[in-house]
């Protein structure tokens, strides 16, 4: 069964704080994205990776980065959390194969509070 | 600018009912993707279809059915049938053709199915 993992369901942190979110795949494929989702706004890409090492900035990327050092792994940092980060954050990955283009498979979120 | 609008926040609807989720996009792209996904209560989004912009061809997947028309730049959802299991948030989404990555979603039809 192909899967995405992420480290965890459940995050608190405190304002200030440095937080790491870590999402892996097994399915080898090569892209990976990071969305954060809330109420009303549906899913907004905040960063994407087409290859290990390569990383583009989607459409909300500030206070965030990323860190892609091996192909199953996608790492997204928050530099210094602040309370408007408080979010659901999905993880995805897909294939370059073009019979499956832009299908993407999702982990289960992990649900950040920042208080 | 691609932009994707559900109009329907929220759906209520009693088993075995039929419901239409709407999905309406705006894109300048003659090449591009739409898809569905589904968010049940347990948060992992999952693929329903994707359909690319040069094939119009309605699909009927047992009770699921898509009704895709470009004229009116719609990609409409349909349960037939309705089940207390397909309880859950139903993404709309839109990605560029050309190799590109980036997938815009709406903001999700939540839907109620009760028994």
């Amino acid at each position: 069964d192909v899967k995405v993992t992420q480290s965890s369901r459940y995050l608190v942190k405190r304002t200030g704080e440095k937080v790491f979110l870590e999402c892996v795949q097994d399915m080898d494929h090569e892209n990976m994205f990071w969305y954060r989702q809330d109420p009303g706004l549906g899913l907004r890409l905040i960063y994407f990776s087409y290859d290990v090492k390569m990383k583009e900035k989607g459409d909300i990327p500030e206070g965030y980065s990323v860190s892609r050092e091996k192909k199953e792994r996608f790492s997204l940092i928050l530099e210094s959390a602040s309370t408007n980060q408080t979010s659901m954050y999905l993880c995805a990955s897909s294939t370059a194969a073009s019979e499956r283009v832009n299908e993407q498979f999702f982990g289960p979120g992990t649900r950040l509070t920042v208080l | 600018a691609q932009k994707v609008t559900q109009a329907q926040t929220e759906i209520s609807v009693v088993e075995k009912e039929d419901v239409t989720l709407d999905c309406v996009y705006e894109t300048r792209d003659t090449t591009y993707y739409l898809f569905w996904y589904k968010q049940p209560p347990s948060g992992e989004l999952v693929f329903l279809i994707r359909r690319n912009s040069f094939d119009e061809q309605n699909e009927i997947s047992g009770r699921y059915s898509w009704n895709f028309q470009k004229s009116t730049s719609s990609f409409n959802f349909t349960i037939t049938a309705s089940q207390v299991v397909d309880s859950a948030v139903y993404f709309c989404a839109l990605s560029e053709g050309g190799g590109g990555f980036k997938t815009i979603f709406g903001a999700g039809t939540r839907l109620f199915v009760k028994a």
